[in-house]
C-alpha cells in the first residue's frame, strides 16, 4: 500500500542554519505530496504541497520539490529561527482529495538561539 | 474565524466507560476525518465523513464509531475504551471536490486508565 517515510528525529540545529528534514514515498499512480507543520499544542497545518513531478512548493521560507524518479519530497529552509521550532510531517494523497491522506511518522525540529 | 472545534482538550477516563469527543466545523465543509497520533507512527486515520449521513472506515477503526447526522459535526464515539486507545486524537475537515487541504482541530489527549 501507500506509505510515506521520514528521517528519524529529533533534529536540533541552531539559528540559521540550513534544515533538510528527507521524506520518500511509496505510491501506485501520481500522488499528490504535502508537508504539515504542528506547532506545540496546536492542530496539523498545512505547509506546503506540490501536486505533480517537478513541481516545487514553497511557504514561509520552507521548499520541497516532488521528485519522481526518487520517489521524494525533501523539506528544505536556507536560514531556521527559534519559531520553526515544530513536528513536521510528510504527507501523501494516492489522488486528488484529502479522503485518503497517508502521513510520514513526523519529524520533531528544535531550533536553539 | 474558520476552525475546526474539538472537546474535550484532555481526557482520562478508566477502561470501559462510554466517551464521546466531540468535532464541530464551521466552514460549511463535506469532508471531515478522525485521526490519532502516537509517537513513531504519525497520524492515522480511523473514520472519515464524505457528507451527511455517510461515513467509511479508515485504517483503525476497531473500537471506535461515528455518526454525521448533520454537516458540521462528527462525533467520535469510544463504546467501552481500552488502555490501547490512549492516544492524541484529531478532527480534520475540508472541501470535497479538489479539497487537499485539511483543516486541524486542536486536539484531545485521551488517557484510558
Amino acid at each position: 500500500g501507500d506509505s510515506v517515510t521520514q528521517m528519524e528525529g529529533p533534529v536540533t540545529l541552531s539559528e540559521e542554519a540550513f534544515l533538510t528534514i528527507n521524506c520518500t514515498y511509496t505510491a501506485t499512480g501520481y500522488p499528490s505530496l504535502f508537508w504539515y507543520v504542528q506547532y506545540p499544542g496546536e492542530g496539523l497545518q498545512l505547509l506546503l504541497k506540490a501536486t505533480k513531478a517537478d513541481d516545487k512548493g514553497s511557504n514561509k521560507g520552507f521548499e520541497a520539490t516532488y521528485r519522481k524518479e526518487t520517489t521524494s519530497f525533501h523539506l528544505e529552509k536556507g536560514s531556521v529561527q527559534v519559531s520553526d521550532s515544530a513536528v513536521y510531517f510528510c504527507a501523501l494523497s494516492p489522488r486528488q482529495g484529502a479522503q485518503k491522506l497517508v502521513f510520514g511518522q513526523g519529524t520533531r525540529l528544535t531550533i536553539n538561539p | 474565524e474558520a476552525q475546526v472545534t474539538q472537546n474535550p482538550r484532555y481526557l482520562i477516563t478508566v477502561t470501559g466507560k462510554k466517551l464521546t469527543v466531540t468535532c464541530s466545523q464551521n466552514m460549511n465543509h463535506e469532508y471531515m476525518s478522525w485521526y490519532r497520533q502516537d509517537p513513531g507512527l504519525g497520524l492515522r486515520q480511523i473514520y472519515y465523513s464524505m457528507n451527511v449521513e455517510v461515513t467509511d472506515k479508515g485504517d483503525v477503526p476497531e473500537g471506535y464509531k461515528v455518526s454525521r447526522k448533520e454537516k458540521r459535526n462528527f462525533p467520535l464515539i469510544l463504546e467501552s475504551p481500552s488502555p490501547n486507545q490512549t492516544s492524541l486524537y484529531f478532527c480534520a475537515s475540508a472541501r470535497l471536490t479538489g479539497a487537499e487541504k485539511l483543516f486541524f482541530g486542536s486536539g484531545t489527549q485521551l488517557s484510558v486508565l
